[in-house]
């Protein structure tokens, strides 16, 4: 299995708080990615990043952040929660254009209340 | 339209069956295809990758059909062990060179005794 771990695996938290997700790899991979799936819906991208400081929106980015300041971290961020952002949140990582499947973290499953 | 669509199934099947799965997408640009399984609550996994002249791996075949797009899974002798979603992915690229891969909300595989 790819070096992927997600922190933290659950959290409660209340609409209006701040959250940080985090991902972290040990492949060394450039590629990053977040996703959120939700019932009804095929996995979402909200952001990735093709490399250290270089990120770009997904189709629903909508009241997320991210950051990367480091190769094998690769942060998430819900700046003011909602009840609407309630979902499971998975990362992956893709090592290059050419090799282009993506590796998925075991997730994150967020409730905001 | 979905860019990717899938029967959601649920398809049951004895112990032993051979079962297709079909999947359908949009965007005629699309450059690679993969089928993911995902067990509940858990992350998806790479199953396979899918070729223009069709792979095979073990009670596995993958197909693609570029004209009519369209993707298929066999799989041939199920084991219980198969239950699972299975998800069609198909890759369209991304700007910065990463890959956007749009997933469809997964066909549900029950096999039975």
């Amino acid at each position: 299995d790819a070096g992927i771990t997600q922190s933290p695996r659950h959290k409660v938290t209340e609409t209006g708080t701040p959250v940080t997700l985090r991902c972290h790899q040990t492949e060394n991979h450039r590629y990053m990615y977040w996703y959120r799936q939700d019932p009804g819906h095929g996995l979402r991208l909200i952001h990735y990043s093709y490399g250290v400081k270089d990120t770009d929106k997904g189709e629903v980015s909508d009241g997320y952040s991210v950051s990367r300041s480091k190769t094998e971290d690769f942060l998430l961020t819900l700046e003011s929660a909602t009840s609407s952002q309630t979902s499971v949140y998975f990362c992956a990582i893709s090592e290059s254009a050419l090799k282009n499947e993506q590796f998925f973290g075991p997730g994150t499953r967020l409730t905001v209340l | 339209r979905k860019e990717v669509e899938q029967d959601p199934g649920p398809f049951n099947v004895p112990e032993g069956a051979t079962v297709a799965f079909n999947c359908t997408y949009s965007n005629s640009a699309s450059q690679s295809f993969f089928w993911y399984r995902q067990d509940c609550r858990k992350e998806p996994k790479l199953l396979m990758s899918v070729y223009s002249s069709g792979n095979e791996d073990g009670r596995f075949t993958a197909q693609l059909n570029r004209a009519s797009q369209y993707i298929s899974l066999l799989i041939r002798d199920s084991k219980l062990s198969d239950s699972a979603t299975y998800l069609c992915v198909v890759n369209a690229g991304l700007t910065g060179g990463g890959n956007k891969l749009t997933f469809g909300t997964g066909t549900q595989l029950k096999v039975e005794l």
